[in-house]
């Protein structure tokens, strides 16, 4: 069975400093992984997609992937109280499913 | 607003009784996803389209679940004859399905169902 692994926190981050949340996931097929950000009571928004081994970085987020090892991080610098959410790793199925299987989310508190 | 759109985004039922939800993709995705998600779990996967066609509804948590897509554009979901444990936020979302950039998925609002 297809798993997605996160700590649930939460994650407690002095404001400034940098977050860093991290995922693994059991399906050596899958080929596109994506960090969704969820606000209690609100949808899931998409806030990185990363698909290659290596960095990925948009503004204060930083994308990193390691297939060999199968895990996923998401960084985010200079954290802001407005960060405070759920971050939620999701994993495409890999060898042509399209389904996203996602993780139960980490709890991320930034202190101002 | 060009973003994916749930009705309604919250129904109290009794239990027994069937509900629908509707849901209208971004204009130009062709594939369509609902999902369901539960207090402190990740969104679940249940089922998607690709335009008209149904893909995969082997993740429909039971035969009371069905969905829809008649003419490949908006989507419903019906829960037939509602337990308590259906209560759930139910996510509908859409994509371009590119594969080659990963077929990027957006979701909508939710809709929220209290089963009582």
């Amino acid at each position: 069975q297809k798993e997605v692994e996160q700590n649930s926190g939460p994650l407690s981050v002095p404001e400034g400093a940098i977050a860093s949340l991290n995922c693994t996931y059991s399906d050596r097929g899958s080929q596109s992984f994506f960090w969704y950000r969820q606000y209690s009571g609100k949808s899931p928004e998409l806030i990185m997609s990363i698909y290659s081994n290596g960095d990925k970085e948009d503004g204060r987020f930083t994308a990193q992937l390691n297939k060999a090892s199968q895990y996923v991080s998401l960084l985010i610098r200079d954290s802001q109280p407005s960060d405070s959410a759920t971050y939620l790793c999701a994993v495409n199925e890999g060898r042509g499913a399209d389904g996203l299987t996602f993780g139960k989310g980490t709890h991320l508190i930034i202190q101002p | 607003d060009t973003g994916v759109s749930q009705d309604p985004r919250h129904k109290i039922t009794k239990r027994g009784q069937n509900v629908t939800f509707r849901c209208d993709p971004i204009s130009e995705h062709n594939r369509l996803y609902w999902y369901r998600q539960t207090l402190g779990q990740g969104p679940e996967f249940l089922t998607y389209f690709q335009n008209e066609a149904q893909l995969e509804k082997s993740r429909l948590l039971s035969d009371r679940f069905s969905a829809e897509r008649p003419k490949g554009s908006f989507s419903t979901l019906e829960i037939q004859r509602t337990e308590q444990g259906d209560s759930a936020m139910y996510l509908c979302a859409s994509s371009l399905g590119a594969r080659v950039s990963g077929n990027t998925i957006y979701f909508g609002e939710g809709s929220w169902l209290t089963v009582v």
